[in-house]
């Protein structure tokens, strides 16, 4: 079935560590994205790719890193410079960014810095 | 600045219907969108409204005014598996989506 996986679930991490978080997606999808969800709050962009090897900053970028070496694949590096990553993590693709497609959503990793 | 606003809670009968309501101000409009989002899990696509008028999809239904910034999601013959929140989504000139903070909506029976 295609779809978006997220991974892990659940992450706990120590303050001050760095924390990759996985997305894959088997859709074919060219744009991929990632947001974090606070509660009471919408979802916030932190970065998204349109392409292979090109990726853009969101609204909340700083902290974060991603890369975007395969069409699948889009992690993100959860950095010690992010003041407050206790949060949970969505990622979603689409076929392609600039354009009225809807959105496809993974299961979400929720990220706890002890 | 650009925002979307939707109630934080609403609750409803089993069995009844109810209207979510989201009022947005943003730089362009490209459609906007809802979601619904059970608890812990990611949201899933419910529909989309680019021009005025009512969209009817089964039980939900969605509403659109450009002039008046307005949407609303219309759920008909609640049920339990409803209780969920609905997010409200804009997409800008810039063909970014800007999202509302969600209603929870919970069913009673």
């Amino acid at each position: 079935d295609g779809g978006i996986t997220q991974s892990p679930k659940y992450l706990f991490r120590k303050e001050g560590q760095n924390v990759t978080l996985s997305c894959e997606q088997n859709l074919n999808h060219d744009a991929m994205y990632w947001y974090r969800q606070d509660p009471g709050q919408g979802l916030r962009l932190i970065y998204y790719s349109q392409i292979v090897n090109d990726f853009q900053k969101g609204d909340i970028a700083e902290g974060y890193s991603v890369s975007r070496e395969k069409k699948e694949s889009f992690p993100l590096t959860v950095t010690s410079a992010q003041k407050n990553p206790t949060a949970f993590y969505l990622c979603a693709s689409s076929i392609g960014a600039g354009d009225i497609n809807e959105q496809f959503f993974g299961p979400g990793t929720r990220l706890t810095v002890l | 600045g650009q925002n979307i606003d939707q109630p934080t809670e609403m609750t409803a009968t089993e069995g009844a219907i109810v209207q979510i309501n989201c009022t947005y101000q943003t730089s362009g409009f490209n459609g906007l969108f809802w979601y619904q989002q059970h608890a812990g899990e990611a949201p899933t696509f419910l529909s989309y409204n680019v021009l005025d008028g009512l969209e009817e999809k089964g039980r939900f239904s969605s509403f659109l005014s450009r002039s008046k910034g307005y949407s609303y999601l219309l759920l008909k013959e609640l049920q339990m598996k409803d209780s969920a929140s609905y997010l409200c989504a804009v997409l800008d000139s810039n063909y970014q989506l800007i999202w509302g903070a969600g209603t929870k909506l919970i069913i009673k029976p």
